[in-house]
């Protein structure tokens, strides 16, 4: 079973634009949830997404939003970068929403903005 | 408070040295606690889901230890080999989402 995919892997944008990151999380998984890391930041949850619906979000301005589609599939869009958003978002699925089930992370997206 | 705090930051170690790393949590609403391993360029990957006070968990020369009452959670690993060298992160989970710790990097020296 292919794992978690997320594309693009590095990104250079410059302050004021926006990007969009996806997500393709483990075929039959419903759950898709984002992090950033920052530099001696642990994971930041940002939101998740299970059935197309963001069921909980993180504390984060609203130029961070998120979207799902009926494969499961992810879309995590920043608007007018700052720089502070240089870090690597990760995404992570898991089956369903049980709080006992395992995530599994994708290799994450580097974003730099200069 | 719902932060998970790790300990040590770092650690480095011998190759054969056996060693632990601690992960404290508020035990207020309480679900469940995951470990992670996370190497370098690589994806974290899931070591254990423990949600019961007194769980213990093993897999291979690493075993976790849960104690909900008092909100730690212990991680040893047994004759620690050069491939074990990674970070190491607890998250607790409350029902809704993970917070993570930032973790523990440990490096296993040959």
């Amino acid at each position: 079973k292919a794992g978690v995919t997320q594309t693009p892997r590095y990104l250079i944008k410059t302050r004021g634009q926006q990007v969009t990151l996806s997500c393709s999380p483990i075929s039959g998984h419903r759950s898709v949830s984002w992090y950033q890391q920052t530099p001696g930041q642990g994971l930041q949850f940002l939101f998740e997404y299970f059935s197309e619906t963001q069921r909980n979000k993180g504390n984060f301005p609203g130029r961070f939003s998120g979207r799902q589609f009926s494969n499961s599939r992810s879309e995590m869009n920043v608007s007018t970068l700052e720089l502070g958003d240089s870090a690597l978002y990760l995404c992570a699925s898991s089956l369903n929403r049980g709080y006992q089930e395992t995530q599994y992370f994708g290799p994450g997206t580097r974003l730099l903005v200069l | 408070i719902l932060n998970v705090e790790q300990s040590p930051q770092s650690l480095h170690v011998q190759e054969g040295d056996s060693t632990n790393f601690t992960c404290s949590f508020p035990s207020s609403n309480f679900y469940a606690l995951h470990w992670y391993r996370w190497e370098t360029a690589k994806s974290p990957e899931a070591l254990f889901v423990m949600t019961l006070n007194g769980d213990e968990k093993k897999k291979g020369r690493i075993s976790a230890t849960l104690n909900t009452k008092e909100g730690y959670s212990y991680l040893y690993i047994k004759g620690s080999q050069p491939e074990d060298s990674a970070t190491y992160l607890c998250a607790r989970n409350t029902g809704n989402q993970f917070y993570f710790g930032t973790g523990t990097s440990l490096t296993v020296i040959p």
